[in-house]
């Protein structure tokens, strides 16, 4: 157990719907990841935020949103969904900024969009 | 972009034999992590490489930082059957950049 607890686990939805998944990082753990999984294209980093605040960018859709709230937990908002949003979506913490590369990976929400 | 080339993409060995895989970049880096996994589960890290030509090693598993910082190596020996899953290398280059860069991973599947 990684300590990072996302929810939910399984999602299904239709094509143009909206989500959102939750993350609570690991207590005392100040950054929070976002990525994302497919087959095709391996882990993909969307968007990291410490302590509230946006700290880098990957290559998230205009589509996705995320935001860190005061409490650390953090949220990825998917909206307008298409059929190749489809994949696992893992959030990931870190004690500081990450500079050490060493992130702590929840379980992942996987998505189905149909 | 920064893109990492793991290899092999997959794996069959026998319970007991030694296994090996490597990624290599175009990029340097400044750290590279392997992490290992599990079906259903998020990637745990197994070992992590801070300076070049660095050599560790836990448990049954060995890494190495590449001389030129533009590769990096995992071998397990004595594998075993809990040793399936799938593995990645990733590499973060530092500065204000803190994202890491997977690589597409290597999936171990050991027979018993």
């Amino acid at each position: 157990d990684s300590g990072v607890t996302q929810t939910p686990k399984h999602l299904i939805t239709a094509t143009g719907q909206r989500v959102t998944l939750r993350c609570s990082p690991r207590s005392g753990d100040l950054s929070v990841y976002w990525y994302q999984q497919s087959l095709d294209q391996g882990l993909q980093f969307l968007i990291q935020y410490y302590n509230g605040e946006e700290r880098a960018k990957g290559n998230i859709l205009e589509r996705f949103s995320a935001q860190q709230f005061p409490d650390l937990h953090s949220e990825l908002n998917l909206s307008s969904l298409e059929l190749g949003d489809s994949a696992l979506y893992f959030c990931a913490s870190s004690v500081g900024l990450g500079a050490t590369g060493e992130l702590f990976f929840g379980e992942g929400s996987r998505l189905t969009v149909l | 972009g920064q893109q990492l080339n793991q290899s092999p993409q997959s794996m069959f060995i026998q319970e007991g034999e030694d296994v090996s895989m490597n990624c290599t970049s175009s990029s340097i880096f400044n750290t590279w992590l392997w992490y290992k996994q599990d079906p259903g589960e998020g990637p745990v890290l197994l070992i992590a490489l801070y300076k070049a030509g660095e050599l560790t090693s836990n448990g049954r598993l060995t890494a190495q930082f590449g001389i030129t910082r533009k590769d990096s190596f995992l071998n397990i020996s004595a594998s075993i059957p809990s040793d399936v899953g799938i593995y990645f290398c990733a590499g973060y280059s530092g500065g204000s950049n803190y994202k890491l860069t997977f690589g597409k991973g290597t999936l171990l599947t050991v027979n018993p």
